[in-house]
């Protein structure tokens, strides 16, 4: 069975730097979230999108940017990366409209040096 | 604001034990209520979902509960294998509205021992 793509796997980026992440949901699902584990720590939630637009907003900070394009992939945007950006970085969709299980990616590992 | 806690924080056993990992939420108005597993520095492999509706949720080996108006939920892990070693989350999606995120607990870290 198809499951949530992330690309990249890792990133190692230098501080004040950007970065794009990517995320492909299972076929059909219409809702996506972003969630970032920090070393040792539960994942947070960060943003989400339902059919393109925004759904819920949570501890992102106004450095990122996020949107979901009409093939419902969606795209974080990260600037002016700090040393706690460090983290790894979970896209999850589901359906329909978001009540359903959440399934993960794989996750996308970003390290900033 | 919905909090996640789970007992124990890490729990060693013997192959072959049965175990129960516990989970605690502070908000009883759920949709529903996940667990997963993660293997160190790993994605989130989801295990059970329960919906507020549900008592209770089987997998093979595992069996997940939930008393909603109690704000409880355990994981029992039958004959426990060395395999099953890995972090286990519980998470919450809390119903109303459009807010359909998952809030976390820190995990009970698992070591079954051969």
């Amino acid at each position: 069975a198809a499951g949530v793509i992330q690309s990249p796997r890792h990133l190692i980026k230098e501080k004040r730097e950007t970065a794009t992440l990517k995320c492909y949901p299972i076929p059909r699902h219409d809702t996506v979230y972003w969630y970032q584990q920090g070393p040792g720590q539960d994942p947070q939630f960060l943003i989400s999108f339902y059919e393109k637009m925004q759904s819920d907003k949570g501890s992102i900070p106004d450095r990122f940017s996020a949107q979901q394009f009409s093939d419902y992939h969606s795209e974080l945007n990260m600037s002016s990366l700090e040393l706690g950006d460090s983290a790894l970085y979970f896209c999850a969709s589901s359906f329909p409209q978001g009540r359903d299980e959440q399934f993960f990616g794989p996750g996308t590992r970003l390290t900033v040096l | 604001k919905q909090e996640v806690t789970q007992i124990p924080a890490a729990l060693s056993v013997p192959e072959g034990e049965n175990l129960v990992l516990n989970c605690s939420f502070t908000d009883s108005a759920i949709y529903n209520l996940q667990w997963f597993r993660q293997d160190p520095g790993k994605g989130l492999t989801s295990l059970l979902l329960i919906q507020s509706s549900q008592r209770e949720q089987t997998s093979g080996r595992l069996n997940a509960s939930l008393d909603k108006s109690s704000g409880r939920s355990t994981l029992y892990i039958a004959a426990s294998q060395p395999g099953d070693s890995a972090t286990y989350l519980c998470a919450v999606k809390n119903s109303g509205g459009s807010n359909y995120k998952l809030t976390f607990g820190k995990g009970t870290l698992l070591t079954v021992n051969p």
